[in-house]
């Protein structure tokens, strides 16, 4: 597609519930990013995919984020048991590797609220 | 570890204006630097991109200008207009980690007419 894409847009939930976010990348970018950013802080960076190699988890919160990627395709973050401090936008990004310098595109954010 | 502070995280000018935002980081091995623009309910606008071997970019009314060994860089905006008003962040790529980007927590600008 033209540019990122990510579903949904807007996501309500209750506490203790597991929800599910998608992120369409870019057509050819190999390198896959989920970054969160709450209400007034700046983004936070959770996990990065690149190809095959394993990811970088590095960012993500506790054990109850995780994430998925099959090749250089839709990725998955999916948060179980949410908390009220989940409550978010999640914004997922992708870059070449090479070229452009790793320059980074984002999509428009999946707004998480947890009641 | 890499911090990135903004200042001012609020600023709002009358149209016409030229403007300085700023962006400083405590560590100077950085891969590149990118300025994003974030309008409200949508996603991050790549606004420039500078690498560490450079001092500065520009794209149209924006110029970027990166002192790498002060960790500091500068977003100018010449002759604002009320398009401009958004979220303006920068963001930091470090030299050992080409994965991630490390973020300020923006400046909010609001330019009226």
């Amino acid at each position: 597609g033209a540019g990122v894409s990510q579903s949904p847009s807007n996501k309500v939930t209750e506490k203790g519930k597991d929800v599910e976010l998608r992120c369409d990348p870019i057509s050819g970018h190999t390198a896959l990013y989920w970054y969160r950013q709450r209400l007034g802080q700046g983004l936070e960076f959770l996990i990065y995919f690149q190809g095959n190699s394993a990811p970088d988890k590095s960012g993500l919160p506790s054990d109850r984020f995780s994430a998925e990627r099959t090749g250089e395709s839709v990725s998955t973050l999916t948060i179980q048991r949410t908390q009220q401090e989940d409550s978010a936008v999640y914004l997922c990004a992708s870059s070449l590797t090479s070229g452009r310098q790793y320059e980074q595109f984002f999509g428009p954010g999946t707004r998480l609220t947890v009641l | 570890k890499q911090e990135v502070t903004q200042i001012p995280a609020a600023l709002s000018v009358p149209e016409g204006e030229n403007l300085v935002l700023n962006c400083s980081f405590t560590d100077s091995a950085i891969y590149n630097l990118q300025w994003f623009r974030q309008d409200p309910g949508k996603g991050l606008t790549s606004l420039l991109l500078i690498q560490s071997s450079q001092r500065e970019q520009t794209s149209g009314r924006l110029n970027a200008s990166l002192d790498k060994s002060s960790g500091r860089s500068t977003l100018y905006i010449a002759a604002s207009q009320p398009g401009d008003s958004a979220t303006y962040l920068c963001a930091v790529r470090p030299s050992g980690g080409y994965n991630k980007l490390i973020f300020g927590a923006g400046t909010r600008l609001a330019v009226h007419p």
